[in-house]
């Protein structure tokens, strides 16, 4: 089992490559969300779907920065034309639906970017 | 201003001694939840306990406690009996009614043995 995984664990790139990351999550978890944490802060959010559907994206999601989920399981996150200030650990979660305001977003273990 | 205030960047407890982590957040909903979730060296966010805006009881949930105080926009995280693996960044968390969560900054708790 059969928590929320992610995948690479580690991506080391030269600024102006693209990368993308993969995150599957819990297989009854009609949600998925995206985060980003930076050294010393708090997890920060990117977007979120619900099955396929993207339903919110953050201001911090520049037009470099897509997701998707295409047939609401996994879901990927790509970075284009990579900067430094990318480097950071994006946080993959999943939630089910149904429970409203207690809904619990469980965590990957996350994928750690370095741009040189 | 910010949602989620940690007012503690680190904390050093002794083994077993029971420990609080301060939280406050500021929101003008009436239906909010707010969590904790705990972050080891590894990096994965591991979800401790949850407490809802209209729950009158404060959440428990084995050696922590929620200490609930929705006057003070209070809810601060008690670990009783602590152990040296409870070491690790301590994150507070708010949902206001919308789907995604904000995070307040952190405390790092450091079990001394």
């Amino acid at each position: 089992d059969t928590g929320v995984s992610q995948d690479p664990r580690h991506k080391i790139t030269k600024r102006g490559q693209n990368v993308t990351f993969r995150c599957d999550p819990i297989s009854e978890h009609n949600r998925l969300y995206w985060y980003r944490q930076t050294l010393g802060q708090g997890p920060e959010f990117l977007t979120y779907f619900q099955n396929e559907a993207q339903l919110e994206k953050s201001r911090l999601l520049s037009d470099r920065f897509s997701a998707e989920r295409p047939k609401g399981s996994f879901s990927t996150l790509e970075i284009q034309r990579t900067e430094q200030g990318d480097s950071a650990m994006y946080l993959c979660a999943s939630s089910l639906r149904d429970r409203g305001l207690y809904e619990t977003q469980y965590f990957g273990p996350g994928t750690r970017l370095l741009v040189l | 201003a910010q949602k989620i205030t940690q007012t503690q960047p680190g904390m050093f407890v002794q083994e077993k001694e029971a420990v609080t982590l301060d939280c406050t957040y500021d929101t003008s909903d009436q239906s909010y939840g707010l969590f904790w979730y705990k972050q080891p060296s590894s990096g994965e966010m591991i979800f401790l306990i949850y407490q809802g805006s209209y729950d009158e009881q404060n959440a428990t949930e084995g050696r922590y406690s929620l200490n609930f105080q929705k006057a003070r926009k209070s809810a601060n995280l008690v670990i009783s009996a602590s152990q040296l693996g409870d070491s690790a960044m301590y994150f507070c968390a708010m949902r206001e009614g919308g789907d995604k969560i904000i995070f307040g900054k952190g405390t790092r708790l450091h079990i001394l043995p």
